[in-house]
């Protein structure tokens, strides 16, 4: 019954290389976010979908690209890997149709070394 | 733009003692405000949020805040926490439904018996 779920939880990889990481949400909702928290904690955001549709890209490095194949599912492709991605990503949803319409869920996140 | 201050990166605290986490915000207008916890290599869990009407929110785990709109603060306070409460936890602000969660650089509680 997992709300926002992540694979893989850890990834491992080498300088270079090409990676994906999926998220996919069982609650309905229409806005999907990308997250990263860096080796300090700090967390920002990365993109947002909202009914597939690319509503926020924070100045990230055209090296990662959101896909959004559904609204339930967001995933991130990220290419020619460095050691500054090295960081956990956080995938998280909300809906702007319910109640609760301003508060994201966050998955268990995604920790990626790259070495 | 929105910011988001968290005044203390480190709040060593005995247990059963009261606890209170510092949180200001800055933004032109005006904001949704959360609080979330992050328990050790998890995920983040919201803890509570104000979105308007009474300015005193209360929590799960037995967790208040209180948004003071003249001082721009969302102050996060337990009177008395658990070994369990060991985590680090984020406030943040969002002005509308839909959009980007920025948030504070965390502060970490570490629950002493």
């Amino acid at each position: 019954d997992t709300a926002v779920s992540q694979t893989p939880k850890y990834l491992v990889t080498q300088m270079g290389n090409d990676k994906s990481i999926k998220c996919e949400q069982n609650l309905g909702h229409d806005t999907m976010y990308w997250y990263k928290q860096d080796s300090k904690k700090f967390l920002k955001i990365m993109f947002s979908y909202n009914n597939k549709e690319l509503i926020i890209n924070e100045t990230v490095p055209n090296r990662f690209s959101p896909k959004s194949p559904d609204k339930a599912h967001l995933n991130l492709h990220i290419n020619s890997l460095e050691l500054g991605d090295s960081a956990v990503y956080f995938c998280a949803s909300s809906s702007r149709d319910s109640p609760e319409k301003e508060t994201q869920y966050f998955g268990p996140g995604t920790r990626l070394l790259v070495l | 733009a929105q910011s988001v201050t968290q005044l203390d990166s480190q709040v060593p605290v005995f247990e059963e003692a009261p606890v209170e986490l510092r949180c200001n915000y800055s933004s032109s207008v005006s904001v949704y405000l959360f609080w979330y916890v992050q328990y050790p290599n998890q995920g983040l869990q919201l803890l509570l949020k104000y979105l308007s009407g009474s300015t005193l929110v209360k929590g799960i785990n037995g967790f208040e805040a209180e948004f003071n709109k003249s001082q721009t603060s969302f102050h996060l306070r337990k009177p008395s926490v658990h070994i369990s409460d060991t985590a680090e936890y984020f406030c943040a602000v969002s002005e509308a439904a839909g959009n980007k969660l920025t948030f504070g650089g965390g502060t970490r509680v570490l629950v002493k018996p």
